[in-house]
């Protein structure tokens, strides 16, 4: 299967700051990637679509202004979650579709803002 | 919209053969995986279904029924390390986003 990496596995910041998280396809080109959103015991939940050379498109509820998405090639994508605050705090997950049509899943990034 | 029920919890015993239901109402449908997901790490492929019917592979099987909005996962000859979260999720047409239910906690006991 394909393997998809995120970077990094964990970090802590303090309230107000902006965090980037880094979600790549390692053996496979990926025009388009997923990010997920997970609070604890509970399911995963849709951020947005990236979308390789053009705006992401982000589900409802979710700012556009607060997590930005920047999805450069076609091996990276990117979600800067700006300004942090406390209620930011989750586990961040990114996934990308193979050509198998499977959607593979990084290890995910725990965020954890003070 | 999107309406993904699946059970909360279940317990089973170790070596038997448990069924974990999924029922789906969306306004699209494009397919439906089963992921495991054990706390704190990322969901892990298991299955794929896009037509009717039953897809087995190893101990791991599951069926989907498009007109009943319907799908389970069937865990054969349960080990400990099965203990996990199931999760059931419809993908979307189009955009192949996922929506996932809240998943199903499975709990193998000796």
């Amino acid at each position: 299967g394909a393997v998809v990496s995120q970077h990094p596995s964990r970090v802590i910041c303090k309230s107000g700051t902006s965090v980037k998280i880094e979600c790549r396809s390692l053996d496979f080109q990926a025009t388009t990637m997923f990010w997920y959103r997970q609070f604890p015991k509970q399911s995963l939940m849709l951020m947005a679509t990236s979308n390789e050379g053009s705006k992401a498109t982000y589900e409802q509820g979710v700012e556009k202004d607060k997590f930005l998405i920047n999805h450069a090639s076609l091996t990276l994508s990117t979600l800067t979650v700006t300004s942090a605050h406390p209620e930011d705090s989750s586990f961040y997950i990114c996934s990308a579709r193979g050509q198998d049509n499977t959607q593979y899943f990084g290890p995910g990034t725990r965020l954890t803002v003070l | 919209g999107q309406n993904i029920d699946q059970p909360t919890e279940m317990t089973a015993t170790e070596g038997a053969i448990v069924q974990i239901n999924c029922t789906y109402q969306t306004s699209g449908f494009n397919g439906l995986f089963w992921y495991q997901q054990h706390a704190g790490e990322a969901p892990t492929f298991l299955s794929y279904n896009v037509l009717d019917g039953l897809e087995e592979k190893g101990r791991f099987s599951s069926f989907l029924s498009r007109s009943k909005g319907y799908s389970y996962l069937l865990l054969k000859e349960l080990q400990m390390k099965d203990s996990a979260s199931y999760l059931c999720a419809v993908e979307r047409p189009g955009g192949y986003a996922l929506n996932f239910g809240k998943g199903t906690s499975l709990l193998v006991t000796p």
